[in-house]
């Protein structure tokens, strides 16, 4: 079946820094969809992506939408140890009615 | 607006009990969804509802597991009887409607199987 491959697995940085992560497919998708899961909690939505190349922002966070319909970014800039926490991306394949695939996440730990 | 409800929030039970799981998704929302989360991975679909019907169920293990909807508002999710690779956390997500397809969840239900 198709696989979202996020990465990398875990981060350990620095408060006030910039974090990347990425997911990629093998599949193009109609949408990209960034959570945050605490631990404990559920995941909560920080950006949604429909269009090919967009680029949104939410505070600290920004997101992008591969050219290629098969990839996805999120950058958080100047880290805060609020931010510490699992980061999944999750994208809608064409035709699927509404059935996320989701990556296995990246864990992020922030260190004063 | 209140988000996704769900109950109870931890549950421990023997191997072979059964368990039922409680959602009440955000008011208006007419698509439903169950997902399993194992630790250390994403969240898997299990079944997902339009209003009272079902629109996917593929990711289900109907031996054992079974949801409905009947009034299309609020869900439960069975499982009968567990087995020790059922503990996971079980969330439940909603969203608009067909064509909406963010999708906010609930805190879910921490199951442990012994």
């Amino acid at each position: 079946g198709q696989q979202l491959n996020q990465s990398p697995q875990s981060m350990f940085i620095q408060e006030g820094e910039d974090v990347s992560m990425n997911c990629t497919s093998s599949s193009i998708f109609n949408t990209w969809l960034w959570y945050k899961q605490d631990p404990g909690e559920g995941p909560v939505l920080l950006i949604a992506l429909y269009k090919a190349g967009e680029l949104t922002s939410n505070g600290r966070l920004t997101a992008q939408f591969g050219i290629t319909r098969k990839d996805s970014f999120l950058n958080i800039s100047a880290s805060i140890p609020s931010d510490v926490g699992i980061y999944f991306c999750a994208g809608l394949p064409t035709d699927s009615w509404g059935k996320l695939q989701f990556g296995a996440g990246t864990q992020v730990v922030v260190t004063p | 607006e209140a988000g996704v409800a769900q109950s109870p929030r931890y549950k421990i039970i023997e191997k072979r009990q059964s368990v039922a799981f409680w959602c009440n998704p955000i008011s208006g929302h007419a698509t439903l969804y169950w997902y399993q989360q194992i630790l250390g991975q994403g969240p898997k679909l299990l079944i997902q509802f339009q209003n009272n019907g079902v629109v996917d169920d593929s990711q289900l293990p109907k031996d054992r597991f079974s949801a409905e909807r009947l009034k299309g508002v609020d869900s439960t999710l069975k499982i009968q009887p567990a087995k020790l690779e059922d503990s996971a956390v079980y969330l439940c997500a909603s969203s608009f409607g067909q064509g909406f397809y963010e999708q906010y969840f609930g805190p879910g239900t921490r199951l442990t199987v012994t």
